[in-house]
């Protein structure tokens, strides 16, 4: 099946940095490319999002964007703040509605 | 709405033990999806619905899991006989069909954890 792969799988900054984390993926019919962010004991919620007609998308202090002859798409979140501490899961669709998500990524914001 | 409810929230049983997990999607919502989450195996897709219809149980870890979904407002995961590898967070999520867009955003449950000893 489908794997994506996601780097790094823990990334710590500090507060007011940029934090990039990428996923890469083999199979070229993906046309659907979610982020979902999960913070300690809850529910993955989503965050972003970017279909393939797209590059890149930016939603104030996210932005995604997607290189589809690389197969890769990376998330950016701009001036972090403690808030943004969480497990950042990529995903992407394989057809009828279903996802496969990525490892996850653990970012820690230290003030 | 109140979102996806699952429930129970927390379940703790013992080897050998069947365990029912409930999930009550989102009002008119046409996918149901199982996940399960532990630390060695991320996130995996364990089944999913769509109009009350299994469409892809490939996730299914062995046949002592079975999922149903009798209505478009009920759906259950159950786990006979349990065993303790199967400890781990369940999720329900759904999402609507439909649309300008082909894909839209699955909604996850609060999740169930369930431990067995």
């Amino acid at each position: 099946g489908e794997n994506v792969e996601q780097h790094p799988s823990t990334l710590s900054v500090q507060e007011g940095d940029s934090a990039v984390i990428k996923c890469t993926y083999s199979d070229s019919a993906s046309n659907y490319f979610p982020w979902y962010k999960q913070e300690l004991g809850k529910r993955p919620q989503l965050i972003i999002d970017i279909r393939s007609n797209v590059g890149e998308k930016k939603d104030q202090r996210i932005a995604v964007t997607l290189n589809k002859t690389a197969k890769h798409f990376s998330l950016h979140i701009t001036e972090t703040q403690p808030e943004d501490s969480a497990v950042y899961f990529c995903a992407l669709d394989t057809g009828f509605q279903k996802l496969v998500f990525g490892t996850g990524t653990r970012l820690l914001v230290s003030p | 709405d109140a979102g996806v409810i699952q429930s129970p929230r927390h379940e703790v049983t013992e080897m050998g033990q069947e365990v029912t997990l409930r999930c009550k999607p989102i009002s008119g919502h046409d996918y149901l999806f199982w996940y399960r989450q532990t630390m060695m195996r991320g996130l995996e897709l364990l089944i999913y619905f769509n109009n009350n219809v299994p469409i892809d149980d490939s996730g299914m870890p062995e046949d002592r899991f079975s999922a149903k979904m009798p209505n478009a407002s009920f759906s259950t995961l159950k786990i006979q006989p349990s065993e303790p590898r199967d400890s781990a967070v369940y999720f329900c999520a759904s999402s609507l069909e439909g649309g300008l867009a082909p894909y839209n955003e699955q909604f996850f449950g609060p999740g169930t954890r369930l431990t067995v000893l």
